[in-house]
């Protein structure tokens, strides 16, 4: 049964291009969120998908972006990369309930130069 | 403005002693708490986690204590094993929130040395 799974596992883009980032949710489990992780900080939560829709947003600007597929796999697109943007980008699955506990992927490590 | 605070950023102890790992927060609206233990190169993965409701939770070697009053949990480990050793985060969500929207501390290394 496999876990989360992200794609690429490693990415290096120049400032101002844009990024795509993949993830497929653990069998079974029909949510997906993403979270940001800076070097030093826990992870911060960017947005969350259900139903092929965003459902929560935390505080980050529009051109972090995301979509769900009719499987519930996601996707998250970065454009006008900065340089700050420069994270591990993790990925979560869960179901649609409170008491479901996010599993994660290992991440994309995202560098901007 | 940091609302889960784990004040400790790195903690050292004897393999078969007791690991004790701290949190606080200052959200009132929270009421579900968790821990994650993060390995190198992995994802963050679930440990135990807490209601508002409870005042402890344990499974196996992990027991979560709250104490909702001095805004404080903990997590204790015993008896620690080296395996243990990693990155361990406390997160929390808010009431009438989703599971999905956690909010994080930086983390606490912990290093179990045999």
């Amino acid at each position: 049964d496999a876990g989360v799974t992200q794609s690429p596992t490693h990415l290096i883009k120049t400032r101002g291009q844009q990024v795509t980032l993949r993830c497929s949710p653990k069998s079974g489990h029909d949510t997906v969120s993403w979270y940001q992780q800076a070097l030093g900080q826990g992870p911060q939560f960017i947005f969350q998908y259900y139903e092929e829709e965003e459902r929560q947003r935390g505080n980050f600007p529009d051109r972090f972006s995301g979509h769900q597929f009719p499987n519930y796999s996601s996707e998250l697109n970065v454009n006008a990369l900065l340089l700050g943007d420069s994270a591990l980008y993790l990925c979560a699955s869960s179901y649609f309930r409170r008491d479901s506990p996010l599993h994660f992927g290992n991440g994309t490590r995202l560098t901007v130069t | 403005d940091q609302q889960v605070k784990q004040n400790s950023p790195s903690l050292s102890v004897q393999e078969g002693r007791i690991s004790i790992l701290n949190c606080d927060y200052t959200n009132s609206m929270f009421d579900y708490f968790l821990w994650y233990k993060k390995y190198p190169a992995e994802g963050p993965t679930f440990l135990i986690s807490i209601s508002s409701i409870k005042d402890k939770n344990e499974d196996g070697r992990f027991t979560v204590f709250l104490n909702k009053s001095a805004k404080h949990l903990s997590l204790h480990i015993v008896p620690s094993q080296p395996g243990d050793s990693a990155v361990y985060f406390c997160a929390a969500s808010e009431s009438g929130g989703s599971n999905y929207k956690l909010t994080f501390g930086k983390g606490t290394l912990l290093t179990v040395n045999p």
